[in-house]
Order: C-alpha cells, then sequence, then structure tokens
C-alpha cells in the first residue's frame, strides 16, 4: 500500500533553516510528482512547489522561490523540502502529496498525502 | 498570484445539497480541465473527492459531484451527512508545473 512517511516535528528559531524529509513506499518513486503542501494553524492550504523524482526538475511557488529547496534521493525513496530564513509565519503543518498526473490517472491533484510535519518558529 | 476565492462557511441540514463554488481566472480554473477537491477533517491531512474538475476517485460517495464553467468550478454534496461536515479546499493547475488553492470553506450539517 501506498505511505508517504514524514520526518517528526522541529522547533526552530527565526533565521534557522529547516528540512522536512518524506519517505514513499508502496508505488515506483519515480513515476509520481511530489508535491509539499503547508497549512499554517487554522488557516487554509498553501501549495509550496512540486518535484519529478525521475530527473529531480523542481517548480517553486514565486511566493518561496527565494527560500525553498526540494531534492529527491532515488536510492531510498525520499524527497526533502529545505526552507530557510525562517520567519514566525512560516510555523505550519508541512504536508508531501504524491501526485499521478506522470501515470495518467488524473492530472495535477494529490492522491495521497503524508501525515504533516509541524514546523514551529519561535525565538 | 491570490488564493482562488471560496465562500468562507457553507451550511446545510441533513439529506439536504450544498454547492461550494471556487472562483479564479482564466490562468487557472478558467484556463485548464485541471480542477480537484479536497475534503478535510479537523487534525487529519486532506483527502481529494473529485479531480479533473468533475471526477471522482474510486471510493468516494457519488453524493460528491463536480462541475466547472468558465472561471467558476463548483462541488456539489448531496444527501448532506453529519460527517460531511469538513473543510473543503478546491486546487487548480495555474499552468507552468504551479498549483493554486482555494481559500478553503467550512461546511456546517445543521
Amino acid at each position: 500500500q501506498v505511505q508517504l512517511v514524514q520526518s517528526g516535528a522541529e522547533v526552530k528559531k527565526p533565521g534557522a533553516s529547516v528540512k522536512v524529509s518524506c519517505k514513499a513506499s508502496g508505488y515506483i518513486f519515480v513515476d509520481y510528482y511530489m508535491h509539499w503542501v503547508r497549512q499554517a494553524p487554522g488557516q487554509g492550504l498553501e501549495w509550496m512547489g512540486i518535484i519529478n523524482p525521475s530527473g529531480g526538475s523542481t517548480t517553486y511557488a514565486q511566493k518561496f522561490q527565494d527560500r525553498v529547496t526540494m531534492t529527491r534521493d532515488t536510492s531510498t525513496s525520499t524527497v526533502s523540502m529545505e526552507l530557510s530564513s525562517l520567519r514566525s509565519d512560516d510555523t505550519a503543518v508541512y504536508y508531501c502529496a504524491r501526485d499521478p498526473t506522470l501515470v495518467g490517472a488524473g492530472n495535477y491533484l494529490f492522491d495521497y498525502w503524508g501525515q504533516g510535519t509541524l514546523v514551529t518558529v519561535s525565538s | 498570484q491570490s488564493a482562488l476565492t471560496q465562500p468562507r462557511s457553507v451550511s446545510g441540514s441533513p439529506g439536504q445539497s450544498v454547492t461550494i463554488s471556487c472562483t479564479g481566472t482564466s490562468s487557472d480554473v478558467g484556463g485548464y480541465k485541471y480542477v480537484s477537491w479536497y475534503q478535510q477533517h479537523p487534525g487529519k491531512a486532506p483527502k481529494v473527492i473529485i479531480y479533473d474538475a468533475s471526477k471522482r476517485p474510486s471510493g468516494v460517495p457519488d453524493r460528491f459531484s463536480g462541475s466547472k464553467s468558465g472561471n467558476t468550478a463548483s462541488l456539489t454534496i448531496s444527501g448532506l451527512q453529519a460527517e460531511d461536515e469538513a473543510a473543503y479546499y478546491c486546487c487548480s493547475y495555474a499552468g507552468s508545473y504551479t498549483l493554486i488553492f482555494g481559500g478553503g470553506t467550512k461546511l456546517t450539517v445543521l
């Protein structure tokens, strides 16, 4: 069965960086895009970016262009998202979410989600 | 890029139908058929209920339906049940491998 297992909660100080990982299992890792989505406390969902695990190409939301880096490790079927220059308003639950576009099972949707990783930014 | 526009809240009684709108622009909702809808219960990860504007994943009840006209997509939930009380989010492809979410709608089942 498909599983996306994310790394644990983090507490960071303003200005620091955080790296969240997402280990995939139960499917062919390189056949599905992966996205990162975040949700601040009590707020809505916000799309951060996409990575193609096959070649590693990425596209980021303009808002995060200068601060986010998404990478993948095909040997461990893991994608990671690093956000730098953290601010208090980066406090949120960060989700990885699988996208089946490449296998023709729908277009630009999120069919499986990780359990979420709470990142708290506080001095 | 601003979030897609959804009503903050909607409500309905059990058995009734409700419709949630999601308005964007010709650069996102109006330009592509790639609108998806997600249901999120408190403390849980979102779950896809509609994709490609009107398709339903297996396992999603046919009480949930989606449509799109111009720059507006809609989610209709018929035969409301207590378990449908949740937050609902639309999401649209916006070109060049980018996506955008709506602000979310809280559905209350009276």
